[in-house]
């Protein structure tokens, strides 16, 4: 089942903040992140495995509760770079279920 | 790293045509997985390869598809008798699994954009 993702979409103006959600009903292993633009292939971001960690990368960092199977993407202080779709990918890494099924995306605007 | 590589990069195809896509993932990846992906969706999972062994194919994905990935080198994924349902980007993707987990992060191809008419 495809986790969800919230909100679908967020304009910011560029210095805001912005929180994404990614929610499973499944028990998750790991969750990765990844940013898509316009015409172009997914890029990874982060990846957060089960115990809570949290990560950061410059302005960009994620947590992962595992209890809840939720996991969230922090942007501070955004850039006009920013601008894309994040997706989430939910890993559950049971005996043959090893494949990272992705959310239902956020686009993100960051506007001048 | 020279990437994932697809190709071709376009396909355009009358309904009922087979056609055949390729990846070459990254040379020391044993992992290859492909996705479709259409306007405002996330990736769909198709299937996955652990070196030549094709470990799950989507229960969702009919018999008319098929994926191969001889010597656990490239991959060809081939859709036979085209619907336009059939439209979309087919993405794949390649990642080092089962040495460090906070490793495996998959590296996306650029995609084939089918179009069937």
């Amino acid at each position: 089942q495809q986790p969800v993702q919230s909100p679908q979409a967020v304009i910011l103006r560029e210095g805001e903040d912005a929180v994404i959600n990614c929610s499973s009903s499944k028990a998750l292993y790991s969750v990765h992140w990844y940013r898509q633009k316009h015409g172009e292939a997914p890029v990874f971001l982060m990846i957060l495995l089960k115990g809570g960690e949290q990560k950061g990368h410059e302005k960009i960092s994620a947590s992962f509760n595992e209890k809840k199977q939720q996991s969230s993407l922090y942007l501070t202080a955004s850039q006009l770079s920013y601008s894309g779709t994040y997706f989430c990918g939910t890993l559950e890494r049971d005996f043959g279920n090893e494949k990272l099924t992705f959310g239902t995306g956020t686009r993100l605007t960051i506007i001048p | 790293d020279t990437g994932v590589s697809q190709d071709p990069r376009h396909k355009i195809t009358k309904r009922g045509q087979n056609v055949t896509f390729r990846c070459d993932p990254i040379s020391e990846h044993n992992r290859l997985y492909w996705y479709r992906q259409t306007l405002g969706q996330g990736p769909e999972f198709l299937t996955y390869f652990q070196n030549e062994a094709q470990l799950e194919k989507s229960r969702l994905l009919s018999d008319r598809f098929s994926a191969e990935r001889p010597k656990g080198s490239f991959s060809t994924l081939e859709i036979q008798r085209t619907e336009q349902g059939d439209s979309a980007m087919y993405l794949c993707a390649s990642s080092r699994w089962g040495q460090d987990p906070t490793n495996e992060k998959l590296f996306f191809g650029s995609g084939t954009q089918l179009s069937v008419l």
